[in-house]
C-alpha cells in the first residue's frame, strides 16, 4: 500500500525566510501533486510534477520531484505572511489509478 | 460560476439519522471522488465515479452510498449515522480517468457534526 510522509507536520517561520517541505512516498511513481488548504476552505492545486527531475516555480514556492529517490520538495523563498496554510503532496499510485493518496499536511504559520 | 459545488456546507445531525451530500461540478469532466477529511487533516479517497460508473470504491463502511446520476453530479448517501462519521467531506472532479496529468478540482466541502 502507497505510503506518503510529509515532514515536518508543523512549521513556524519568520516572513522572509527560506524553508523546505519534504514529501516522501513508498512506491514507485512519477505523478505528484501540490496542493495548499486554507483553514476552513477548499483544496486548490499548486503544482503537478510529472517526471523525475521536474521543477515547477510560482511566485516564491517552488516543487521538485526526485522518483528515484521517492522524494518531493517544496521550497518556500523569503517567506510572507500569505502563505501561511496547510500544505498537502498527492501521489497517483500508478498510471491510470486516478487515485491519489494525500500526504500528511503540512501546516507553515508565518510569522510577522 | 462555482467549478465544483456541494451541499450543504455544515450538516449537524444525531447518531442514526440518514443524510444525503450532493456535488456537481461544471468543468466537463468525466470523473467525480468523494474524499474524507479527518479531525487531524487527513485526507482519504472514499469512491470515484467515471462517467457514472463506479470505479473506485475503498474500505468504507456500507452505510456510505454514492449515486451518480450523470457525469456531472455524485452524491453521498450515509446512513445510520455514527459518531465517527463526522469528518469533511470533499466532492472533486478530473478531467479523465486515470487523472491524465491534471489535478483534482475541489468542492468547498461539507463540515459533518454528528452528536
Amino acid at each position: 500500500e502507497l505510503k506518503v510522509e510529509q515532514n515536518p507536520l508543523f512549521l513556524s517561520m519568520q516572513e522572509g525566510k527560506n524553508y523546505t517541505i519534504y514529501c516522501n512516498y513508498s512506491t514507485t511513481s512519477d505523478r505528484l501533486y501540490w496542493y495548499r488548504q486554507d483553514p476552513g476552505k477548499s483544496l486548490e492545486s499548486l503544482f503537478v510534477l510529472l517526471s523525475n527531475g521536474a521543477v515547477k516555480q510560482e511566485g516564491r514556492l517552488m516543487a521538485s520531484l526526485d522518483t528515484k529517490a521517492r522524494l518531493s520538495t517544496l521550497h518556500i523563498t523569503a517567506a510572507v505572511h500569505d502563505l501561511s496554510a496547510t500544505y498537502f503532496c498527492a501521489v497517483e499510485a500508478g498510471f491510470g489509478n486516478e487515485k491519489l493518496t494525500f500526504g500528511t499536511g503540512t501546516r507553515l504559520t508565518i510569522i510577522p | 460560476d462555482t467549478a465544483v459545488s456541494q451541499t450543504p456546507k455544515y450538516l449537524v445531525t444525531q447518531m442514526g439519522n440518514d443524510k444525503s451530500i450532493k456535488c456537481e461540478q461544471n468543468l466537463g469532466h468525466d470523473t467525480m471522488y468523494w474524499y474524507k477529511q479527518d479531525s487531524k487533516k487527513f485526507l482519504k479517497i472514499m469512491f470515484s465515479y467515471n462517467n457514472k460508473e463506479l470505479i473506485i470504491n475503498e474500505t468504507v463502511p456500507n452505510r456510505f452510498s454514492p449515486k451518480s446520476p450523470d457525469k456531472a453530479h455524485l452524491n453521498l448517501h450515509i446512513n445510520s449515522l455514527e459518531l465517527g462519521d463526522s469528518a469533511v467531506y470533499f466532492c472533486a472532479s478530473s478531467q479523465s480517468q486515470g487523472l491524465h496529468n491534471s489535478p483534482l478540482h475541489f468542492g468547498n466541502g461539507t463540515r459533518l457534526t454528528v452528536t
